[in-house]
């Protein structure tokens, strides 16, 4: 099945600094690539996708990219805040496949 | 609120006794997922539904696990022989599936089991 790495687990940023999250997957035939924030007490809650079709996809300080030849596929979130802070997860599938889940970045944004 | 609801949300029980998580989708919702999330660990994925058909089961679902949804509503959980183990966060999600492709899941608060 599909394995998917994440890296790193823990992430500490100041405030208004970027972080980028990073995850590899080993199946070509994947072609879904969710991000999801957890914050405690909830669950995971879908923050942008990509699918294989496009490189790069951005939704105001949030954006994906990914690399097909790579195996490859990055968060970035520009101008971080506090409430920023919480565990991503990265995740993979394939068509028609239950997601398989990365094992999660913490991310803490010190004001 | 017309999000996926879980219950209940905390359950402690004794080895060996039988524990049922319940899950309520999204009303138009056809597909259905349990995963179990331990601490410092993302969900790992158990099981789903395809309306009322399970189509997947990964093999960490052992034979004490067993999945229902009648009528392709909401689905139950049941762990029976509960073990030290199976300790964790029971974590359903639901998903409208459109022309085969994997769409967003949306999670529940999700359901933890402590097992003393």
């Amino acid at each position: 099945g599909e394995n998917v790495e994440q890296h790193p687990s823990t992430l500490s940023v100041q405030e208004g600094d970027s972080a980028v999250i990073k995850c590899t997957y080993s199946d070509s035939a994947s072609n879904y690539f969710p991000w999801y924030k957890q914050e405690l007490g909830k669950g995971p809650q879908l923050i942008i996708d990509i699918r294989s079709n496009v490189g790069e996809k951005k939704d105001q300080r949030i954006a994906v990219t990914l690399n097909k030849t790579a195996k490859h596929f990055s968060l970035h979130i520009t101008e971080t805040q506090p409430e920023d802070s919480a565990v991503y997860f990265c995740a993979a599938s394939i068509p028609g496949y239950a997601l398989n889940f990365g094992k999660g970045t913490s991310l803490l944004v010190t004001p | 609120d017309t999000g996926v609801s879980q219950d209940p949300r905390h359950k402690i029980t004794k080895r060996g006794q039988n524990v049922t998580f319940r899950c309520d989708p999204i009303s138009e919702h056809n597909r259905l997922y349990w995963y179990r999330q331990t601490l410092g660990q993302g969900p790992e994925f158990l099981t789903y539904f395809q309306n009322e058909a399970q189509l997947e089961k990964s093999r960490l679902l052992s034979d004490r696990f067993s999945a229902e949804r009648p009528k392709g509503s909401f689905s139950t959980l049941e762990i029976q022989r509960t073990e030290q183990g199976d300790s964790a966060m029971y974590l359903c999600a639901s998903s409208l599936l459109r022309q085969g492709d994997t769409g967003e899941l949306f999670f529940g608060e999700g359901s933890r089991l402590t097992v003393l």
